[in-house]
């Protein structure tokens, strides 16, 4: 079973503050890579899908960059609010395989 | 919201009691999956289908079976269920094209004493 890992498990950042995670996966084989973003008493929410070396997308004030030579996608935030609260969720496949998820990383932010 | 139903939202059973969970979708997608939600574990993988009667297993898939007769339900059964199988469900559908988003069901809680 591919391996995919999050860091830091848990993170708390100040209003305003930018900040940014890590999700490593294995690069070979490599098809997508996803990030999603999980309230509490939610269902986990698409943020972004990546599937090329150097893809990066944005979306507001969260961004993503994808590096599949060395696995690893980095998710940012940038001027964090309260509302950014949540688990941040990567998932990965190879092939046509199903994503496999890895344990997130919880954001909180203090105003 | 890709027309995601889960039902029940939440059950209570008693250890031993078969369960039999639900997911609907209305658009005719042909992958969908169940996950199990735990605290240390993110979202695993239990069965999944890729068509009407396919199906496969996935990472945590010992004491579940699941079936799909037609194209919009896929059903997660636990035979008997024991406490270890608390947990919250998700179903999730993957979009056909060339990104192949999944999204989520709004999720089942159940709980077994």
């Amino acid at each position: 079973i591919l391996n995919v890992e999050q860091s830091p498990q848990s993170l708390h950042v100040q209003e305003g503050d930018s900040t940014n995670f890590t999700c490593s996966f294995p690069s070979s084989n490599f098809y997508a890579l996803h990030w999603y973003r999980w309230e509490t008493a939610k269902s986990p929410e698409a943020l972004f899908v990546m599937t090329l070396n150097g893809d990066e997308k944005k979306k507001g004030r969260i961004s993503a960059t994808l590096n599949t030579k060395e696995g690893y996608s980095y998710l940012y935030i940038k001027g964090s609010q309260p509302e950014d609260s949540a688990t941040y969720l990567c998932a990965s496949n190879s092939g046509n395989t199903p994503l496999v998820f890895g344990k997130g990383t919880r954001l909180s932010v203090i105003a | 919201d890709a027309g995601i139903t889960q039902s029940p939202r939440h059950k209570v059973t008693e250890t031993g009691t078969p369960v039999t969970l639900r997911c609907h979708q209305t658009e005719n997608h042909r992958y969908m999956y169940w996950y199990r939600q735990d605290p240390g574990h993110g979202l695993r993988l239990i069965h999944y289908s890729y068509g009407v009667k396919d199906t496969d297993k996935g990472e945590v898939s010992d004491g579940y079976s699941v079936s799909r007769s037609k194209t919009e339900d896929f059903l997660l059964t636990l035979e008997s269920a024991t406490s270890s199988q608390t947990s919250v469900y998700f179903c999730a559908i993957r979009e056909t094209g060339t990104h192949y988003e999944q999204y989520f069901g709004p999720g089942t809680r159940l709980t077994v004493t």
